[in-house]
């Protein structure tokens, strides 16, 4: 079963355009959701996270929305650039535990020049 | 910031030989590192949760005797595939968490070790 439901699998974008990738959950025990950039060959890098107590955290480009009605949250990125093709995945982490993160599909973004 | 170094990036092997992969804190302290495999365009599958001073947690379908994982201290945790077959390779990664932070702060990531079996 599939905790995180994320989409689309890949985005194309122009560059200067903005990228929205959305993620779904079902567990409402979790409590913090990140994502994160990956590159070719590379491990994860964390790009920015969100706690279920605020709708909206941006930082420079990058900006998540969080519905907890809905139980949805995206990841926007605005002026996206061709550096920000990567595969991006958003993640989910049970509340008061340690244990590890659960990761949705990933998406493939692709920004042209 | 905190980094986590993974060693070897890339290994090729013959099949039934056994390859082991390191994953360092360099800067903090981890007394839970965690080993994830991802194959091409894949998300990242969690195998197994490495406890310092204690057995390690593998996740349903792992098996045990074949990715050894041992966590002898608070800045290493090795992954040994033994007796591996080219069905094994694929991209390992290991992330960590400082023991010093909360429970929401960041994992962080090692490079990964892309493994191939010939």
């Amino acid at each position: 079963q599939q905790q995180v439901k994320q989409s689309p699998q890949s985005l194309i974008v122009q560059k200067g355009g903005i990228s929205i990738i959305n993620c779904a959950y079902e567990n409402t025990a979790f409590d913090y959701f990140p994502w994160y950039q990956q590159f070719p060959g590379k491990g994860p890098a964390l790009l920015i996270a969100i706690r279920p107590d605020v709708s909206e955290k941006k930082e420079g480009r990058f900006t998540i929305s969080f519905n907890k009605s809905a139980k949805q949250f995206s990841l926007h990125i605005m002026d996206s650039q061709p550096g920000d093709s990567a595969t991006y995945f958003c993640a989910a982490k049970y509340a008061g535990s340690a244990r590890q993160l659960t990761f949705g599909s990933g998406t493939q973004l692709t920004v042209l020049p | 910031g905190a980094v986590v170094s993974q060693h070897p990036s890339r290994v090729i092997c013959k099949s039934g030989t056994s390859v082991k992969i390191e994953c360092r804190s360099l800067d903090f302290q981890a007394t839970t590192m965690f080993w994830y495999r991802q194959f091409p365009k894949q998300s990242l599958m969690l195998m197994a949760t490495s406890n310092e001073g204690s057995k390690a947690t593998y996740e349903q379908g792992v098996e045990k005797d074949k990715f050894l994982i041992n966590h002898a201290s608070l800045t290493l945790s090795t992954l040994t595939v033994t007796s591996a077959h080219p069905e094994d390779s694929s991209f390992y990664i290991c992330s960590a968490r400082d023991r010093g932070a909360s429970y929401n702060s960041p994992l962080h990531f090692g490079n990964g070790t892309r493994l191939t079996v010939t």
